[in-house]
């Protein structure tokens, strides 16, 4: 069974800053798809960023970013120059092809002012 | 496109009693699925659906919980005879599936359950 385990309950940093977010999943897959999704307080799931497996380059999204490193099944994130509004629940997703998506419990980062 | 739909927002229900959620998604996604989320966790995956058809139940979903998409669009989730350890956020999502290349979820913004 696949399973997403995201270490850090809960971080917080200063405003400008960059934070990483760890992730590691499990799955005896080849082929799959990775995601980070935000969910504010408003409680709506955003999509903010999204790998394919089978991709080496690592995706970015303006100031965010991942870190894939397929061997040991790591996913990070990396948000550089941190916003106030980055503050949110962030959850480490795994999706095998049509399949459902498996969430790790989630990170609450905290931006500082 | 005005994104997935959830309705109501907010449900407190006494204990016992039944309660209907629905989830409108996005018109053109053939995907739709059914998340419950406890405060302070990520989303437990209980049900989806393509097109009409319900393609898997988690075994979180009780005999209690019902969920159908009748013609396709939208679904409702019902929870029948309701206790206090259904409170929580039921996430709808929708996607289209097609070829093997998934663009993720478009999550709607859930429907807090309270049972009182």
């Amino acid at each position: 069974a696949q399973t997403v385990t995201q270490s850090q309950p809960e971080m917080s940093v200063q405003e400008a800053e960059t934070v990483t977010l760890s992730c590691t999943y499990d799955t005896s897959e080849n082929n799959y798809y990775l995601f980070w999704y935000k969910q504010p307080p408003s409680r709506q799931m955003i999509l903010v960023i999204r790998q394919e497996a089978y991709k080496q380059q690592n995706a970015t999204e303006n100031r965010f970013s991942v870190n894939f490193q397929k061997a040991a099944k790591s996913f990070s994130l990396k948000i550089s120059d941190s916003q106030l509004g980055d503050t949110a629940m962030y959850f480490c997703a795994f999706i095998h092809r049509d399949d459902k998506i498996i969430f790790g419990k989630g990170t609450r980062l905290h931006i500082l002012p | 496109d005005t994104g997935v739909s959830q309705d109501p927002r907010h449900k407190i229900t006494k204990r016992g009693q039944n309660v209907t959620f629905r989830c409108d998604p996005i018109s053109e996604h053939n995907r739709l699925y059914w998340y419950r989320q406890t405060l302070g966790q990520g989303p437990e995956f209980l049900t989806y659906f393509q097109n009409e058809a319900q393609l898997e139940k988690s075994r979180l979903l009780s005999d209690r919980f019902s969920a159908e998409r009748p013609k396709g669009s939208f679904s409702t989730l019902e929870i029948q005879r309701t206790e206090q350890g259904d409170s929580a956020m039921y996430l709808c999502a929708s996607s289209l599936v097609g070829g093997t290349h998934p663009n993720g979820y478009t999550f709607g913004s859930g429907t807090r359950l309270t049972v009182v």
